[in-house]
Protein backbone atom coordinates (compact mmCIF):
# COMPACT_ATOMS: atom_id res chain seq x y z
CA UNK A 1 0.00 0.00 0.00
CA UNK A 2 1.13 3.86 0.17
CA UNK A 3 1.09 5.54 3.24
CA UNK A 4 2.42 8.87 5.02
CA UNK A 5 3.31 9.22 8.64
CA UNK A 6 4.12 12.48 9.98
CA UNK A 7 4.05 13.55 13.97
CA UNK A 8 0.47 14.93 15.09
CA UNK A 9 2.13 17.92 16.62
CA UNK A 10 5.01 19.27 17.73
CA UNK A 11 6.53 22.15 20.24
CA UNK A 12 9.35 24.25 19.74
CA UNK A 13 10.86 27.61 21.15
CA UNK A 14 10.94 30.90 19.34
CA UNK A 15 14.69 31.08 18.17
CA UNK A 16 16.22 27.24 18.22
CA UNK A 17 15.52 24.70 15.78
CA UNK A 18 13.20 22.43 15.10
CA UNK A 19 12.89 18.90 12.78
CA UNK A 20 9.44 17.61 11.51
CA UNK A 21 9.99 14.23 10.20
CA UNK A 22 8.29 11.99 7.54
CA UNK A 23 8.45 8.46 6.39
CA UNK A 24 6.48 6.87 3.60
CA UNK A 25 5.90 3.93 1.37
CA UNK A 26 4.95 4.03 -2.07
CA UNK A 27 4.78 1.63 -5.23
CA UNK A 28 6.68 4.21 -6.99
CA UNK A 29 8.43 7.35 -6.54
CA UNK A 30 9.49 10.60 -8.36
CA UNK A 31 9.72 13.10 -5.45
CA UNK A 32 8.98 14.46 -2.06
CA UNK A 33 7.50 17.71 -1.47
CA UNK A 34 6.72 19.79 1.54
CA UNK A 35 3.77 22.46 1.90
CA UNK A 36 3.15 24.66 4.91
CA UNK A 37 -0.49 25.48 5.54
CA UNK A 38 -0.71 28.28 8.45
CA UNK A 39 -4.35 27.43 10.06
CA UNK A 40 -7.36 28.73 7.81
CA UNK A 41 -5.02 29.44 4.78
CA UNK A 42 -4.21 27.37 1.19
CA UNK A 43 -0.80 25.08 1.46
CA UNK A 44 2.27 27.06 0.06
CA UNK A 45 4.95 25.37 -1.43
CA UNK A 46 8.48 24.97 0.74
CA UNK A 47 10.49 22.22 -1.13
CA UNK A 48 10.78 19.76 -3.28
CA UNK A 49 13.79 17.09 -3.31
CA UNK A 50 14.00 13.67 -5.72
CA UNK A 51 17.35 12.99 -4.72
CA UNK A 52 18.69 11.89 -1.86
CA UNK A 53 20.62 14.32 0.22
CA UNK A 54 19.77 18.10 1.87
CA UNK A 55 18.52 21.10 0.07
CA UNK A 56 18.76 24.43 2.02
CA UNK A 57 16.66 27.10 1.44
CA UNK A 58 17.16 30.11 4.16
CA UNK A 59 15.95 29.11 7.40
CA UNK A 60 14.51 25.58 5.74
CA UNK A 61 16.04 22.84 4.69
CA UNK A 62 14.88 19.25 3.62
CA UNK A 63 16.79 15.62 3.63
CA UNK A 64 15.51 12.53 1.76
CA UNK A 65 16.54 8.96 2.03
CA UNK A 66 14.96 7.26 -0.96
CA UNK A 67 16.54 3.94 0.63
CA UNK A 68 14.54 4.52 3.97
CA UNK A 69 11.66 6.00 2.64
CA UNK A 70 12.68 8.98 5.22
CA UNK A 71 12.42 12.96 4.80
CA UNK A 72 12.75 15.79 7.60
CA UNK A 73 12.19 19.10 7.47
CA UNK A 74 14.79 21.50 9.52
CA UNK A 75 13.30 24.76 10.71
CA UNK A 76 16.06 27.10 12.07
CA UNK A 77 15.77 30.44 14.00
CA UNK A 78 12.35 29.99 14.47
CA UNK A 79 9.80 32.70 14.75
CA UNK A 80 6.55 32.93 15.46
CA UNK A 81 5.07 32.92 12.02
CA UNK A 82 6.04 29.65 11.59
CA UNK A 83 3.56 28.30 13.88
CA UNK A 84 1.65 26.20 11.13
CA UNK A 85 0.98 23.33 9.91
CA UNK A 86 3.78 21.46 7.65
CA UNK A 87 2.25 18.63 5.06
CA UNK A 88 4.73 16.10 3.55
CA UNK A 89 3.70 14.91 0.35
CA UNK A 90 4.85 11.71 -2.21
CA UNK A 91 4.13 11.93 -5.67
CA UNK A 92 2.06 8.74 -6.63
CA UNK A 93 3.50 6.04 -9.34
CA UNK A 94 1.67 6.98 -11.88
CA UNK A 95 -0.44 10.90 -13.61
CA UNK A 96 2.05 13.19 -10.84
CA UNK A 97 -0.78 13.31 -8.17
CA UNK A 98 0.51 13.26 -4.87
CA UNK A 99 -0.54 11.37 -1.36
CA UNK A 100 -0.58 13.14 1.55
CA UNK A 101 0.29 13.03 5.32
CA UNK A 102 -2.15 14.41 7.57
CA UNK A 103 0.21 17.34 8.76
CA UNK A 104 2.48 18.30 11.30
CA UNK A 105 1.02 21.31 13.63
CA UNK A 106 3.74 22.82 14.94
CA UNK A 107 3.39 25.32 17.78
CA UNK A 108 5.94 27.93 18.56
CA UNK A 109 6.74 29.61 22.06
CA UNK A 110 8.25 32.55 23.52
CA UNK B 1 0.90 37.22 -9.24
CA UNK B 2 -0.48 33.58 -9.51
CA UNK B 3 -3.31 32.97 -8.36
CA UNK B 4 -6.44 29.90 -7.92
CA UNK B 5 -9.24 31.28 -7.23
CA UNK B 6 -12.46 29.41 -5.67
CA UNK B 7 -16.17 30.75 -5.69
CA UNK B 8 -17.26 30.85 -2.12
CA UNK B 9 -14.84 30.78 0.95
CA UNK B 10 -17.87 29.81 3.22
CA UNK B 11 -20.95 28.00 2.19
CA UNK B 12 -24.21 26.90 4.13
CA UNK B 13 -26.42 24.08 2.03
CA UNK B 14 -29.50 22.06 2.95
CA UNK B 15 -28.92 17.84 2.58
CA UNK B 16 -30.00 16.62 -0.36
CA UNK B 17 -29.40 20.15 -2.70
CA UNK B 18 -27.17 20.09 -5.53
CA UNK B 19 -23.62 21.61 -4.96
CA UNK B 20 -21.53 24.01 -7.24
CA UNK B 21 -17.97 24.60 -6.34
CA UNK B 22 -16.21 26.77 -8.94
CA UNK B 23 -12.32 26.86 -9.41
CA UNK B 24 -10.04 29.02 -11.54
CA UNK B 25 -6.65 28.90 -12.26
CA UNK B 26 -4.85 31.55 -14.16
CA UNK B 27 -1.24 29.96 -14.81
CA UNK B 28 -2.43 27.61 -17.72
CA UNK B 29 -1.46 25.02 -15.73
CA UNK B 30 -2.85 21.35 -17.34
CA UNK B 31 -3.40 19.40 -14.04
CA UNK B 32 -6.14 20.37 -11.82
CA UNK B 33 -7.34 19.49 -8.62
CA UNK B 34 -9.98 18.54 -5.70
CA UNK B 35 -9.39 17.71 -2.40
CA UNK B 36 -11.43 17.76 0.91
CA UNK B 37 -9.24 18.29 4.31
CA UNK B 38 -10.72 16.99 7.44
CA UNK B 39 -8.73 17.09 11.12
CA UNK B 40 -6.55 14.16 11.20
CA UNK B 41 -6.94 13.16 7.64
CA UNK B 42 -4.68 15.34 5.51
CA UNK B 43 -5.65 16.14 1.93
CA UNK B 44 -7.64 13.70 0.16
CA UNK B 45 -7.77 13.37 -3.17
CA UNK B 46 -11.44 14.08 -4.65
CA UNK B 47 -11.10 13.97 -8.18
CA UNK B 48 -8.13 14.92 -10.88
CA UNK B 49 -7.81 16.62 -14.14
CA UNK B 50 -5.44 16.87 -16.33
CA UNK B 51 -6.71 18.46 -19.42
CA UNK B 52 -9.95 19.35 -20.59
CA UNK B 53 -12.79 17.05 -20.70
CA UNK B 54 -10.21 14.56 -18.95
CA UNK B 55 -10.70 13.23 -15.34
CA UNK B 56 -10.05 10.89 -13.24
CA UNK B 57 -11.34 9.45 -9.60
CA UNK B 58 -9.22 10.05 -6.81
CA UNK B 59 -9.02 8.42 -3.88
CA UNK B 60 -12.77 9.51 -2.27
CA UNK B 61 -14.94 10.41 -5.28
CA UNK B 62 -18.37 8.60 -4.11
CA UNK B 63 -20.94 11.31 -4.23
CA UNK B 64 -19.25 13.78 -6.29
CA UNK B 65 -18.84 14.60 -9.88
CA UNK B 66 -16.29 17.25 -11.61
CA UNK B 67 -16.52 19.40 -14.64
CA UNK B 68 -14.08 20.50 -17.10
CA UNK B 69 -15.05 22.46 -19.66
CA UNK B 70 -12.48 24.75 -20.16
CA UNK B 71 -8.36 24.66 -19.36
CA UNK B 72 -8.78 27.19 -16.58
CA UNK B 73 -11.98 26.10 -14.91
CA UNK B 74 -12.29 22.70 -12.64
CA UNK B 75 -15.67 22.27 -11.00
CA UNK B 76 -16.93 20.17 -8.42
CA UNK B 77 -20.53 19.10 -8.19
CA UNK B 78 -22.05 17.29 -4.86
CA UNK B 79 -25.08 16.05 -6.52
CA UNK B 80 -27.26 15.41 -3.38
CA UNK B 81 -25.30 17.33 -0.93
CA UNK B 82 -25.01 14.74 2.75
CA UNK B 83 -23.89 15.76 6.26
CA UNK B 84 -20.57 13.65 5.53
CA UNK B 85 -19.54 16.33 3.01
CA UNK B 86 -19.20 19.09 5.16
CA UNK B 87 -15.50 19.72 5.12
CA UNK B 88 -12.75 22.13 3.59
CA UNK B 89 -12.58 21.69 -0.01
CA UNK B 90 -9.30 22.85 -1.44
CA UNK B 91 -8.58 23.38 -5.53
CA UNK B 92 -5.04 23.07 -6.69
CA UNK B 93 -3.28 23.34 -9.92
CA UNK B 94 -0.04 22.30 -11.44
CA UNK B 95 2.09 21.91 -14.63
CA UNK B 96 1.86 18.25 -15.85
CA UNK B 97 5.87 17.53 -15.01
CA UNK B 98 7.49 15.85 -12.05
CA UNK B 99 8.01 18.15 -9.15
CA UNK B 100 5.91 20.88 -10.22
CA UNK B 101 4.66 22.91 -7.40
CA UNK B 102 1.35 22.79 -6.99
CA UNK B 103 -0.65 25.82 -5.98
CA UNK B 104 -4.02 26.22 -4.46
CA UNK B 105 -7.21 28.08 -3.59
CA UNK B 106 -8.15 29.69 -0.39
CA UNK B 107 -10.67 27.28 0.32
CA UNK B 108 -14.47 26.20 0.91
CA UNK B 109 -15.76 25.18 4.16
CA UNK B 110 -18.79 23.66 3.53
CA UNK B 111 -21.28 23.18 6.10
CA UNK B 112 -24.25 20.66 5.29
CA UNK B 113 -26.91 20.82 7.68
Amino acid sequence: GQNIDQPTEMTATEGAIVQINCTYQTSGFNGLFWYQQHAGEAPTFLSYNVLDGLEEKGRFSSFLSRSKGYSYLLLKELQMKDSASYLCAVTRDSNYQLIWGAGTKLIIKP
Amino acid sequence: DVKVTQSSRYLVKRTGEKVFLECVQDMDHENMFWYRQDPGLGLRLIYFSYDVKMKEKGDIPEGYSVSREKKERFSLILESASTNQTSMYLCASDRRQWGSEAFFGQGTRLTVV
